[in-house]
């Protein structure tokens, strides 16, 4: 079955940075593009950036672009999101989460499995 | 960017009755919309993609109609289980945008 299993987030000081990874297993990471997704307690969903099943196209939230990185490493079915210059608004429950389409040109459809999340703080 | 309106932000339903929850687009998305279902403390789960089409294992209780910018969500009869937050969600462009939730509570 499918399982996404995130890690690296914990308490970082406004201005800092944190990578966050998310491990995938159950099916052909190569074969979709993948996104994390932020949930602020208390609050909605944010779309944070998705990456395409070949690394080669990344796409942002205005939030956050030029601050994040999103990755991957297909050898290690595995997802990143580098993050730097963290702000108290980056306080949120990051989840990766698999496109829900296989080997299509555009990376960006509905989300059909998410991981459990995992906490950043960005606190002093 | 396309913003997603849901409505309304609660809604206070009894076991067994039909719950019918709306998603409003700032501009048509032709049928580029799913719902998500949310638990508290759970990840989200995909119930409806395409507009219209079920997702693997969602039972046929829930019904997605709609196209361009009006969109609903249907739960024909609710189960104790269905009480939940409900989000929908545009892809028919960049950035990808998410309705502010609608709560489903027992009435």
């Amino acid at each position: 079955q499918v399982q996404l299993v995130e890690s690296g987030g914990g308490v970082v000081q406004p201005g800092g940075s944190l990578r966050l990874s998310c491990a995938a297993s159950g099916f052909t990471f190569s074969n979709y593009a993948m996104h994390w997704v932020r949930q602020s307690p208390g609050k909605g969903l944010e779309w944070v950036a998705t990456v395409s099943d070949d690394g080669s196209s990344e796409y942002y939230a205005d939030s956050v672009k030029g601050r994040f990185t999103i990755s991957r490493d297909n050898s290690k079915n595995t997802l990143y999101l580098q993050m730097s210059s963290l702000r108290a608004e980056d306080t949120a429950g990051y989840s990766c989460a698999r496109d829900g389409r296989a080997r299509t040109a555009y990376s960006g459809h509905e989300f059909d499995h998410w991981g459990q999340g995992t906490l950043v703080t960005v606190s002093s | 960017e396309i913003v997603m309106t849901q409505s309304p932000a609660t809604l206070s339903v009894s076991p067994g009755e039909r719950a019918t929850l709306s998603c409003r687009a700032s501009q048509s998305v032709t049928s580029n919309l799913a719902w998500y279902q949310q638990k508290p403390g759970q990840a989200p789960r995909l119930l409806i993609y395409g507009a219209s089409t079920r997702a693997t294992g969602i039972p046929a209780r829930f019904g997605g109609i709609g196209s361009g910018a009006e969109f609903t969500l249907t739960i024909s009869s609710l189960q104790s289980e269905d009480f939940a937050v409900y989000y929908c969600q545009q892809y028919s462009d960049w950035p990808l945008t998410f309705g502010g939730g609608t709560k489903v509570e027992i009435k």
